[in-house]
């Protein structure tokens, strides 16, 4: 089945900084890959996702890469806000399955 | 909107009670899913319906029981309730029930169980 490997586990920069986050999949059936940022207490939003068919998606400050040769996707925050500070999980879908593998979460801290 | 609406927000068990953990989308969605978010282990799927009327076992069922009453709700139930079943759970919905659809997720129960 579907693994999904997630990195760093926390992450502090300086506000205004970027903020990279790296996913790594097993399944190379694995054909959408959303990413959630869950602030405390409420559960996990959509931020942004990208499916196998492109290699870039931007919405404002957020993009996703991913390489599906190397089965790597990655999360990238530029000019980061203190409002960004959140845990911010990865996931893939698995084909086998039907359902969506998440990564452990990167714990971001923005100081202002 | 409320989206996917969770009931209880908090509770607290002891060992061997039962307890059900109700879901309800108001977005028409036909899937719906129940994960539980333990520190450091991410999310984990337990159980999911890909449509009214359906129902299957996720990652880890073991322990607990799902039903789907109408399109709307989808319950969780723990029918011995066990430490190990501490835990944040979390229920989402997503249109239909393939994986490369947007999963929208409700602001979870916190179940303790001592």
């Amino acid at each position: 089945g579907e693994n999904v490997e997630q990195h760093p586990s926390t992450l502090s920069v300086q506000e205004g900084d970027s903020a990279v986050i790296k996913c790594t999949y097993s399944d190379s059936a694995s054909n959408y890959f959303p990413w959630y940022k869950q602030e405390l207490g409420k559960g996990p939003q959509l931020i942004i996702d990208i499916r196998s068919n492109v290699g870039e998606k931007k919405d404002q400050r957020i993009a996703v890469t991913l390489n599906k040769t190397a089965k790597h996707f990655s999360l990238h925050i530029t000019e980061t806000q203190p409002e960004d500070s959140a845990v911010y999980f990865c996931a893939a879908s698995s084909g086998s399955q039907g359902n969506l593998i998440f990564g452990k979460g990167t714990k971001l801290s923005v100081k202002p | 909107n409320a989206g996917v609406t969770q009931t209880p927000k908090f509770q607290v068990l002891k060992t061997g009670q039962s307890m059900t953990l109700q879901c309800a989308q108001d977005m028409n969605h036909n899937s719906m899913y129940w994960y539980r978010q333990d520190p450091g282990m991410g999310l984990r799927l337990i159980y999911y319906s890909a449509s009214e009327g359906t129902t299957d076992k996720g990652e880890v069922p073991n322990g607990y029981n799902v039903s789907r009453l109408n399109k709307r709700e989808f319950s969780l139930r723990l029918e011995s309730a066990a430490p190990s079943q501490t835990s944040v759970y979390f229920c989402a919905s997503s249109p239909e029930g393939y994986s490369n659809q947007p999963q929208h997720f409700g602001d979870g129960t916190r179940l303790s169980i001592l």
